[in-house]
């Protein structure tokens, strides 16, 4: 099946930092790739959409200027977080979906960001 | 709007015991609905989904267009299904983009 790798894995930086957290698509391309949060013992609340080559949609409350989406190709896009602060520690997780079937999504590993 | 409700953040039962999750939405259309599943430490995986009408790892779920419900069924639960359940909502009219439930954290207990 199609894999979708996240890196790093789990990251800890220091308040004010900027982190970048990669997602790829192995071995397909993906059209439109989300980036979620996922709370401890919560559900995954949708950040943003993005589709290759076009600016990234951001859902209602998610600050653009501070979680910055670039979907450069059809097997990578990333997140940066800027100025990162310690309430911005969470789970970062990536999703992409083919051309094939839109409702078809994988799912990465997941990013853990720890801001101090 | 579409909305998932899964109304049980904790199911716990024995192991061979029946197990229902339950899964409510809202949407005036035809929406694709699905089930993913999160074991410990691993990332999140499709478990099912409605329109295939497949049984995975003795997992079962109807859509009930009538009740707006997708309840997630098993006969006999087993330790190693013990995981994060979501249920999920996706749409063309969304941009095929998903609507998740808050999940429901199974624990089987041996």
């Amino acid at each position: 099946g199609a894999v979708v790798s996240q890196h790093p894995s789990r990251v800890i930086c220091k308040s004010g930092t900027s982190v970048k957290i990669e997602c790829r698509s192995l071995d397909f391309q993906a059209t439109t790739m989300f980036w979620y949060r996922q709370f401890p013992k919560q559900s995954l609340m949708l950040m943003a959409t993005s589709n290759e080559g076009s600016k990234a949609t951001y859902e209602q409350g998610v600050e653009k200027d501070k979680f910055l989406i670039n979907h450069a190709s059809l097997t990578l896009s990333t997140l940066t977080v800027t100025s990162a602060h310690p309430e911005d520690s969470s789970f970062y997780i990536c999703s992409a979906s083919g051309q094939g079937d839109p409702y078809e999504q994988y799912f990465g590993p997941g990013t853990r960001l720890t801001v101090t | 709007a579409q909305r998932v409700t899964q109304p049980e953040k904790l199911l716990s039962v024995f192991k061979g015991a029946p197990v229902e999750l339950k899964c409510n939405y809202s949407y005036s259309g035809s929406p694709e609905l699905f089930w993913y599943v999160q074991y410990s430490r691993q990332r999140l995986q499709l478990l099912l989904r409605h329109i295939s009408r497949e049984s995975i790892k003795g997992f079962t779920a109807d859509l009930n267009k009538g009740e707006t419900s997708f309840h997630l069924k098993k006969p006999f639960a087993q330790e190693e299904d013990s995981a994060m359940y979501y249920c999920a909502l996706s749409t063309p009219g969304g941009s095929y983009i998903p609507t998740f439930g808050r999940g429901t954290s199974l624990i089987v207990h041996p």
